[in-house]
């Protein structure tokens, strides 16, 4: 079945400990990026990943780190995780850099930092 | 720079009456439109998108959605509306010259409940 994962899917922390979701999609995706979801602002595009070792910010980058060293991975890292990055994280996959290709979004990572 | 808004936070209807949830765009370039429906505790399901020709695009669990340039909307529909319907429904868009990124820009959101 064609799916993207992500985990954990519930994740709560404290200020400043370091934490990574991990995302891995089946489809042999070449783009790859990461949303935040918050009530009222809808989904705002964190990183994104044209391809391995591709990667570049998007909307609200800050805080964030990520890599891509394979096609299928894409883990978020929080270095030191505050409590404004308490958020529902989806992780999502697309064909190619076209335009018109659909995204296909993971399950999503309900994180809370106390 | 590319901007989605949904006017409604919430649309309550009862079943089997249509339901409606609005969506208004603004792009610099063509517009590339999509819904997508979240349930309870998943994640973002494609429901389906307008990328070029017939004004009134078909999608999943018979919603639908008409592209109106004129007045830079997307609206979803639903003939009949069912229980199972009710639900987070987000509108994005992605403009056609921002090829970079390839990001989709979301509206805030609707949420749809469907009364018995």
């Amino acid at each position: 079945e064609a799916q993207v994962t992500q985990n954990p899917r519930y994740l709560i922390t404290v200020t400043g400990k370091k934490l990574t979701v991990t995302c891995s999609q089946n489809m042999n995706h070449e783009y790859m990026s990461w949303y935040r979801q918050d009530p009222g602002l809808g989904l705002r595009q964190i990183y994104y990943s044209m391809n391995v070792e591709v990667t570049d910010k998007g909307d609200v980058p800050e805080g964030y780190k990520v890599s891509r060293k394979e096609k299928r991975n894409f883990p978020l890292i929080l270095e030191s995780p505050s409590p404004n990055q308490t958020s529902l994280y989806f992780c999502a996959s697309t064909s190619g850099p076209f335009s018109t290709d659909t995204q296909y979004f993971g399950p999503g990572t309900r994180l809370t930092v106390l | 720079a590319q901007s989605v808004a949904q006017p409604e936070d919430q649309v309550n209807v009862a079943e089997g009456n249509p339901l409606t949830v609005k969506c208004t765009y603004s792009v610099s370039g063509n517009p590339y439109l999509f819904w997508y429906v979240q349930y309870p505790n998943r994640g973002l399901q494609f429901l389906l998108k307008y990328i070029t020709g017939d004004n009134l695009v078909k999608g999943s669990y018979g919603f639908e959605a008409e592209f109106n340039k004129s007045q830079t909307s997307f609206h979803l529909k639903k003939p009949s509306a069912l229980v199972s319907d009710s639900a987070l429904y987000f509108c994005a868009v992605r403009d056609q010259r921002e090829a970079a990124g390839n990001k989709l820009t979301f509206g805030g959101g609707t949420r749809v409940l469907v009364k018995p």
